[in-house]
């Protein structure tokens, strides 16, 4: 069965260390999105990707960074991290960028920032 | 701009009645809407969605949601609570461009 997958699980990191987190999916979906979630405030978009070498800004972007090389991936990265960004943080692809497309949702990765 | 509201962060209901979660949006084209559950640390699953076919839409596991366009409003309903639906619960509006936009969630809790 096709599937996403988020890794790692759950990471504890320091205030100002790189951080990636990785999503790989095998839907072959074009579309790729990540978000965090936060008490209160529902998932909010941080970046998103319509296919290789594409990537797009979201509600929430700044401290953040994306790049996708391949269909399959989509690594998030923290280039500095803040105590603002503990968080879970969720990957999804969806087939098409109609806006009509089920988005399907990784397990998420919970990160703590101290 | 889109948005959507979750009128209620917390609903309570006793197994066996009837569960309703609100839901309005507001979006400047034909809107798609989507409902997704959240089981406590998981990952979410969609429940039913609206993309501008028949306006009363069955979903998974029992649910279904009417949208109505005069009221901008997308509730989920079931008609029966069982315990397993205690979970939280996402409306999401997208337009025909791409994002889609959360609302806050409603947690469901179900008394036994």
């Amino acid at each position: 069965d096709a599937e996403i997958t988020q890794s790692p699980r759950h990471k504890i990191t320091e205030t100002g260390r790189q951080v990636t987190l990785a999503c790989h999916q095998t839907w072959n979906h074009n579309n790729m999105f990540w978000y965090r979630q936060d008490l209160g405030h529902g998932l909010r978009l941080i970046h998103y990707s319509y296919g290789v070498q594409d990537t797009n800004k979201g509600e929430v972007s700044d401290g953040y960074s994306v790049s996708r090389s391949n269909t399959e991936d989509l690594p998030l990265t923290l280039e500095s991290a803040a105590s603002s960004q503990t968080s879970v943080y969720f990957c999804a692809t969806a087939r098409t960028s109609g806006g009509t497309d089920t988005q399907y949702f990784g397990p998420g990765t919970r990160l703590t920032v101290l | 701009a889109q948005s959507v509201t979750q009128l209620d962060s917390h609903v309570s209901v006793s197994e066996g009645t009837p569960v309703l979660l609100r839901c309005n949006y507001s979006s400047s084209y034909s809107p798609s809407l989507f409902w997704y559950v959240q089981h406590p640390n998981k990952g979410l699953q969609l429940l039913l969605k609206y993309t501008s076919a028949a306006t009363l839409v069955k979903g998974i596991n029992g649910f279904e949601a009417e949208f109505k366009k005069s009221e901008t409003s997308f509730h989920l309903t079931k008609p029966s609570a069982h315990m397993s639906d205690a979970a939280e619960y996402f409306c999401v509006v997208s337009d025909h461009g791409q994002n889609f936009v959360f609302g806050p969630g409603t947690r469901l809790s179900v008394l036994p």
